[in-house]
């Protein structure tokens, strides 16, 4: 079945450091991927996304590119600041005909400091 | 517009205890999901629902759960004789279309469910 595998946390930075969340996931077919983030006190936002490989899903200063033969999908962002701090959860979508569930990673949390 | 909402937004029940949880998804999106969040992990698919339809209920962990969305637009997921494992968030939902698997879900503030 479909997994996804995100780095555990916390991941603790300073501000206007660079920052990789790393995910990986297992899927058959061509799923389609997802960065969720969720600030505190406050539900899952669609953070990014990307449909097919090679696609790169871009918001916020955060980027991800679908890496189809790596199997990954690693969030990235150049220089974060405090307002970043959040846990992030990273999603797959399988490729069957028909609206699916997500299957999420564990999530990371991400502190930022000043 | 309005997101999805969900009520109530705490619940504490006592062991053996029914419990019914609400979902008002995005006014005219066609379908609609119940995820299961324990403390410190992701979200878990329960099952989903296209208008009406509930077309996969793969996740439902056991026939105590039980959800419906009798004229496509509320849902209510029901969980009877709650036991301790249950307690968790729940997390409804909605996406446009029915489209498929690259649209975008969007979810409500979830319910979390505390059984003592």
């Amino acid at each position: 079945g479909n997994s996804v595998t995100q780095m555990e946390g916390p991941v603790t930075l300073s501000e206007e450091a660079f920052l990789t969340i790393n995910c990986t996931y297992t899927a058959t077919g061509y799923p389609s991927l997802f960065w969720y983030v969720q600030y505190p006190g406050e539900g899952l936002q669609l953070l990014l996304k990307a449909t097919k490989a090679d696609d790169k899903g871009s918001n916020k200063g955060f980027e991800a590119t679908y890496r189809k033969e790596t199997t990954s999908f690693h969030l990235e962002k150049g220089s974060v600041q405090v307002s970043d701090s959040a846990v992030y959860f990273c999603a797959l979508s399988g490729s069957g005909g028909g609206a699916d569930g997500l299957t999420f990673g564990k999530g990371t949390h991400l502190i930022i400091q000043p | 517009g309005a997101g999805v909402s969900q009520s109530p937004r705490y619940k504490v029940a006592k062991r053996g205890q029914d419990v019914a949880l609400r979902c008002d998804p995005i006014s005219g999106h066609v379908s609609l999901f119940w995820y299961q969040q324990a403390l410190g992990q992701g979200p878990e698919f329960l099952t989903y629902f296209q208008n009406e339809a509930q077309l996969d209920k793969s996740g439902l962990p056991s026939d105590r759960f039980f959800a419906e969305r009798p004229e496509g637009s509320v849902s209510t997921l029901k969980i009877q004789r709650t036991q301790q494992e249950d307690s968790a968030v729940y997390l409804c939902a909605s996406s446009l279309a029915g489209q498929g698997y690259q649209e975008t879900q969007y979810f409500g503030p979830g319910t979390r469910l505390l059984v003592l």
